[in-house]
């Protein structure tokens, strides 16, 4: 079955620069979140989008963006990058209004800043 | 706010031996739990939701609302089981709530 797909997996950058995450959802899923695991954290919510609209925002600092395409795949934004930003990126999807409410994740994407 | 407190980092038990994973929230309205757990290099994957009350690779939780706790439990213990275990949270309002996670306890089981 098809999962979240989540590219790159491995990301390398340096202080200052930008990167850029891309998240594909399970066919049909209308939602996805995005996560941030830092090393030995536990998953922080970013922010969400629900039919191409952000629908929920966590702690998403502001040098990041993200929007959901008409396919609904999502891109994460991260601009000015410090070395606190390495971390794991999660992203998630799920149907809006299906119960009981389930998230698959994707495997995620590993940024180092250098 | 709502939050989950999973109070062990590490649990280390011996093959056979009980497991209980803590794990304790904070809301006062009536909230989805879920457990999801994370085997090494692999993607966090749901282990079991409360509302199923399904039991899943020998591991149970019961939701106690009195004790607005969710602990995950297993009778005997398994390598395989080893793993970063994380309670999670949803509102109950099957819309678009975003998950909220404890920090997760990191389970090793002992040959």
């Amino acid at each position: 079955a098809a999962g979240v797909i989540q590219s790159p997996r491995h990301l390398i950058k340096e202080k200052r620069e930008t990167a850029t995450l891309k998240c594909y959802p399970i066919p049909r899923h209308d939602t996805v979140y995005w996560y941030q695991q830092g090393p030995g954290q536990d998953p922080q919510f970013l922010i969400s989008f629900y039919e191409k609209m952000q629908s929920d925002k966590g702690s998403i600092p502001d040098r990041f963006s993200a929007q959901q395409f008409s396919d609904y795949h999502s891109e994460l934004n991260m601009s000015s990058l410090e070395l606190g930003d390495s971390a794991l990126y999660f992203c998630a999807s799920r149907i809006r209004f299906q119960y009981p409410p389930e998230a698959f994740f994707g495997q995620g994407t590993r940024l180092t800043v250098v | 706010a709502q939050r989950v407190t999973q109070p062990e980092k590490l649990l280390s038990v011996f093959k056979g031996a009980p497991v209980e994973l803590k794990c304790n929230y904070s809301y006062s309205g009536s909230p989805e739990l879920f457990w999801y757990v994370q085997y090494s290099r692999q993607r966090l994957q749901l282990l079991l939701r409360h509302i199923s009350r399904e039991s899943i690779k020998g591991f149970t939780a019961d939701l106690n609302k009195g004790e607005t706790s969710f602990h995950l439990k297993k009778p005997f213990a398994q390598e395989e089981d080893s793993a970063m275990y994380y309670c999670a949270l949803s509102l109950g309002d099957s819309g678009n709530t975003p998950l909220v996670f404890g920090k997760g306890t990191r389970l090793s089981v002992i040959a």
